[in-house]
């Protein structure tokens, strides 16, 4: 246990279905990220909120949309997906804005298959 | 632009020791990351190293070296449960985390 929970694990749509990704970290961090990671391929980040404020990331295609409602919420919500978004989604969580390693420490991720 | 090279998989010997490579070359450097990831599960935190030399934890051991874009992971005394996917990743000037693809390691009895 990492202290960063993501529901629902497993994740099967079509590609005219709407579904949310959802996560949740119980370490106090200020620090919120959504990557994908694809097999034999880098993690890719996505997403940061940082202190609730969001850094842009223009090569995510508009189809993900994300929220963070405070400091221990993240959602990824999904709408018109393409088969090549099938993938892991992995949350993360750290503290910044200290001096330091600012770690970052992940989720389970959520296995999406797209169809 | 920003690269992160490292095996893309490696087999070793249950007791053994293993070293797992990492070149990198990225716009500054503001630490390297070292995390473990089983088949299935999230990346967990092994070490991190900011300054040149050897990070000693246990049965795992990370090395830098800055001038030449360098680290590796040691393991020692493998066990079989030390199967699974070693990241590698680096902080640039940006404070961006820049990732390797991963290296799979296989332990055999």
């Amino acid at each position: 246990e990492t202290g960063v929970t993501q529901t629902p694990r497993h994740l099967v749509m079509g590609m005219t279905n709407k579904k949310s990704l959802k996560c949740e970290q119980h370490l106090g961090h200020n620090a919120m990220y959504w990557y994908k990671q694809s097999a034999k391929k880098p993690l890719e980040l996505m997403f940061v909120y940082s202190l609730e404020e969001r850094v842009e990331n223009n090569s995510v295609p508009s189809r993900f949309s994300p929220e963070c409602p405070n400091s221990s919420h993240l959602f990824l919500h999904l709408h018109t997906l393409q088969p090549e978004d099938s993938a892991l989604y992995l949350c993360a969580s750290s503290q910044s804005g200290t001096s330091g390693e600012e770690t970052q420490y992940f989720g389970p991720g959520t296995r999406l298959l797209v169809l | 632009g920003q690269n992160i090279d490292q095996p893309t998989e490696m087999t070793a010997t249950e007791g053994a020791i293993v070293q797992i490579n990492c070149t990198y070359q990225t716009s500054g450097f503001n630490g390297l990351f070292w995390y473990q990831q089983h088949a299935g599960e999230a990346p967990t935190f092994l070490s991190y190293n900011v300054l040149d030399g050897l990070e000693e934890k246990g049965r795992f051991s990370s090395f830098l070296s800055r001038s030449k874009g360098y680290s590796y992971l040691l393991l020692k005394e493998l066990q079989m449960k030390d199967s699974a996917s070693y990241l590698c990743a680096v902080r640039d000037s940006n404070y961006q985390l820049i990732w390797g693809a991963g290296t799979k390691l296989i332990i055999k009895p």
